[in-house]
Parts: C-alpha cells; sequence; structure tokens
C-alpha cells in the first residue's frame, strides 16, 4: 500500500525566515509526487510535481522540492517566507495504474511578521 | 474561464435528508473526481470519472452517488445524510485520465454539516 506522511502538523515561521516542509511516502518504486496549496476558504492549487530526472523540482510562488529516494522523501523548500504564504500545504502521492492520488493529512504554516 | 465551479458553498441537513452537490468543469477536461476533506485525515477520494459515461469507486464511497452528467458536469448525492458525513467536499478536474501524472485543478469547495 502507498501513503504519504506529514510529520509536522502545524509549522510557525516568521516573514522572510527560510521554510521546510516535510513529506515522506512508502511506495516500492518511484512514485509520482505532487505538492499542493491550500489557502484559507479555497480549494487546492498545484505547487509542483516531480516524476523523473532532475531530483529538485521548481514550482510556483517561489517553492521547490528535492526527491530524496534514499529518504523516501519529498521535502518542500522555500528560502524566504512571505505573510501570504500563510495556508495549509498538502504532499501527495500517486503511482502509475493506480486510481488514488493519495493526499497527507497536511501541514499548516503560520507566518508571523 | 471559471474553472471548477461548485454549488452550493454551504449547506445544513438533518439526518436522513437528501442532497446533490453539483460540479461544472470548463476547461474541456476528461476525468473528473470528489473528494472529501477532514480535519486530520486530509483528502479522500469518493468518486471518480475518467471520461463521460463512466464513474468508478474512490476510497470511500459508501454512502454517496455520483452522476456524470455530460463531460461539463459531474454530481455528488446523499440519498439519507448522517453526521459523519459532516465534511467539507471539493470537485476536481484533470485534463486526461485518472491515475495519470496530471494536475488536477479544485473548485471552492462545499461546507456540508449534517445535524
Amino acid at each position: 500500500a502507498q501513503s504519504v506522511t506529514q510529520p509536522d502538523i502545524h509549522i510557525t515561521v516568521s516573514e522572510g525566515a527560510s521554510l521546510e516542509l516535510r513529506c515522506n511516502y512508502s511506495y516500492g518504486a518511484t512514485p509520482y509526487l505532487f505538492w499542493y496549496v491550500q489557502s484559507p476558504g479555497q480549494g487546492l492549487q498545484l505547487l509542483l510535481k516531480y516524476f523523473s530526472g532532475d531530483t529538485l523540482v521548481q514550482g510556483i510562488k517561489g517553492f521547490e522540492a528535492e526527491f530524496k529516494r534514499s529518504q523516501s522523501s519529498f521535502n518542500l523548500r522555500k528560502p524566504s517566507v512571505h505573510w501570504s504564504d500563510a495556508a495549509e500545504y498538502f504532499c501527495a502521492v500517486v503511482h502509475t495504474g493506480a486510481n488514488n492520488l493519495f493526499f497527507g493529512t497536511g501541514t499548516r504554516l503560520t507566518v508571523i511578521p | 474561464n471559471a474553472g471548477v465551479t461548485q454549488t452550493p458553498k454551504f449547506q445544513v441537513l438533518k439526518t436522513g435528508q437528501s442532497m446533490t452537490l453539483q460540479c461544472a468543469q470548463d476547461m474541456n477536461h476528461n476525468s473528473m473526481y470528489w473528494y472529501r476533506q477532514d480535519p486530520g485525515m486530509g483528502l479522500r477520494l469518493i468518486y471518480y470519472s475518467a471520461s463521460e459515461g463512466t464513474t468508478d469507486k474512490g476510497e470511500v464511497p459508501n454512502g454517496y452517488n455520483v452522476s456524470r452528467l455530460n463531460k461539463r458536469e459531474f454530481s455528488l448525492r446523499l440519498e439519507s445524510a448522517a453526521p459523519s458525513q459532516t465534511s467539507v467536499y471539493f470537485c476536481a478536474s484533470s485534463p486526461r485520465g485518472h491515475g495519470s501524472t496530471d494536475t488536477q485543478y479544485f473548485g471552492p469547495g462545499t461546507r456540508l454539516t449534517v445535524l
């Protein structure tokens, strides 16, 4: 079975500080990995995705994520957080032939001035 | 382009009542999905439709029915609502088939409370 774990339920960072949100997956083969963001009262929006190739992927809004097979991780990073980044972030996984996009439980990000 | 739209935005039902959640997309996407989002559980797939005229069960289909009315519209019906169905419901669509590497585009959600 495949699953996604986001170990941090809630993270608080200061505006301008760097950010790393953790995501671990369990699946035998290389999965397809996604990060989505949900602003308050909104639907989800794709930040970035990884299928193959370069393990460092760039996304929208200055976010990037790195796939590390040895650690089964796909952590999301941003060098300098803006107040508008306050939202909930979801990691998700799917593999070829599967029917489900599996979401993690989410990490809520609070940005303090 | 409105993207994915959902109606209603909010709904309160009594146990045993029925209702239909509506979803439409104007991006000419083939696949559409219904998810529910519960605190501490992320999003879970209820049903999906890989193309017009087809529907399949997802992770948590019990208590729900769906209809892919045409390529644009995908509705979710609760025949006899239960308090356990209190949740936020999201509709999504993607260009190609389910399980692919497609990006899914989400609607703004429907917040449903069952008393």
